[in-house]
This record gives structure tokens, C-alpha cells and sequence, in this order.
């Protein structure tokens, strides 16, 4: 959707390298997801925000960690005790009601060099 | 924690033909239940959704049906062209922990 912004759409980490992927919607949507996508696998749950200044872990949050500062804004760190971070990372939004479709930012893809 | 599986994995039919993927899910608190088509390196797309009140929903040629005894849910696809051709995710989600739990994806291939 056009309402959600990841950047950058290609990172290269260098060993024992933190790197942070952005994520930014202009949707007016109170919850913001991330999630990691490994080659021909379903989406896994990394962390995720109903609300401004509060987060929760997903199903792999080991060895990441996010902000949410701001309501437009849910960065995603990938930190160097992530020791296999090479996937594509999912961004989504959604209005945080129950029953509620989240949508999906372009994604970016992470490689180690 | 919600685990929802998926099949068919791979699916080929021939144009005009209907495709039917499958899910299951562990958690009978879920209540929403959306489908998503993604693309080779494209974003997954909402296709359609169905909310647990409900046991059918259809828009144009994709439909979805809920069994909420049973707990599992399906995508009908009617008149299969080739750009339905993708991979095409399951997924669910609870009150509370609104996050979506997927499933494997079903690669569908059409043939012209």
C-alpha cells in the first residue's frame, strides 16, 4: 500500500553490525507489525505495537529490537546477536481493532556481507 | 501459541478450472481469518477476509468459508486466469494479540 514506507528496499549487515530498517505509514493506523520472511516460508511475528510507547514480542524476537516513538514510525533494529538475519523483513499496519486487516509495506531485503 | 497449517503447498491447474486451498488452526479464540496473494518479491496482498460470525463471504471469483466447529478454513478460487498464479497465504488472529499468525503458503501455478 501506498500508506506504508520501508526503507531501505536492499541493506547489506556486516558481521557483528547493528542495522535498522524503517518503517513509516501515514495511514493513521494505531498498530504496526514486523515480520520476516525466509525463502519459499509463511511470515513469522518478530514484534509488534497496538499503541504508541508500547510493544510486544513475537514468535523470533531474539536478537532484534524496535521503537515506537511515534505513532507514524516503527523502526526494527537488527542486532549482531541475530546471527542469521538474512531474509526479507515485512512491515504492516492496521486501524489495532480486533477483526481488523493489516497491509504491508514493500519490504526490505537484509544480506550479510 | 496459534499454529495454523496450510495445503495444498503446490497446486497447478488449468485455466478455467477452480482451485480450492485449505487451513487449519489450533486456537479456537481465533476470530479473523484473512488471505493474502504475494507475488514473486512483491508484497502480500489482502484479498479477502472473513470474520468468525461469518460463514461465507465471496467477491467476485474468490470466495472463503469458515467452520468454526471444525476449525479450518478455505480459499475458492472459480475461472482461474493466469495472472491468479502466486503464492497465496492463510492466516489468524485473536482478540487481544491482534498479530497474524500464517500459514506456509500454497504456491498455485495456472496453465494457460
Amino acid at each position: 500500500d501506498g500508506g506504508i514506507t520501508q526503507s531501505p528496499k536492499y541493506l547489506f549487515r556486516k558481521e557483528g553490525q547493528n542495522v535498522t530498517l524503517s518503517c513509516e505509514q501515514n495511514l493513521n493506523h494505531d498498530a504496526m507489525y514486523w515480520y520476516r520472511q525466509d525463502p519459499g516460508q509463511g511470515l513469522r511475528l518478530i514484534y509488534y505495537s497496538q499503541i504508541v510507547n508500547d510493544f510486544q514480542k513475537g514468535d523470533i524476537a531474539e536478537g532484534y529490537s524496535v521503537s515506537r516513538e511515534k505513532k507514524e514510525s516503527f523502526p526494527l533494529t537488527v542486532t549482531s546477536a541475530q546471527k542469521n538475519p538474512t531474509a526479507f523483513y515485512l512491515c504492516a499496519s492496521g486501524q489495532g481493532g480486533d477483526e481488523q486487516p493489516q497491509h504491508f509495506g514493500d519490504g526490505t531485503r537484509l544480506s550479510i556481507l | 501459541g496459534e499454529n495454523v497449517e496450510q495445503h495444498p503447498s503446490t497446486l497447478s491447474v488449468q485455466e478455467g478450472d477452480s482451485a480450492v486451498i485449505k487451513c487449519t488452526y489450533s486456537d479456537s479464540a481465533s476470530n479473523y481469518f484473512p488471505w493474502y496473494k504475494q507475488e514473486l518479491g512483491k508484497r502480500p496482498q489482502l484479498i479477502i477476509d472473513i470474520r468468525s460470525n461469518v460463514g461465507e463471504k465471496k467477491d467476485q471469483r474468490i470466495a472463503v468459508t469458515l467452520n468454526k466447529t471444525a476449525k479450518h478454513f478455505s480459499l475458492h478460487i472459480t475461472e482461474t486466469q493466469p495472472e491468479d498464479s502466486a503464492v497465496y497465504f492463510c492466516a489468524a488472529s485473536k482478540a487481544g494479540r491482534r498479530a497474524l499468525t500464517f500459514g506456509s503458503g500454497t504456491r498455485l501455478q495456472v496453465q494457460p
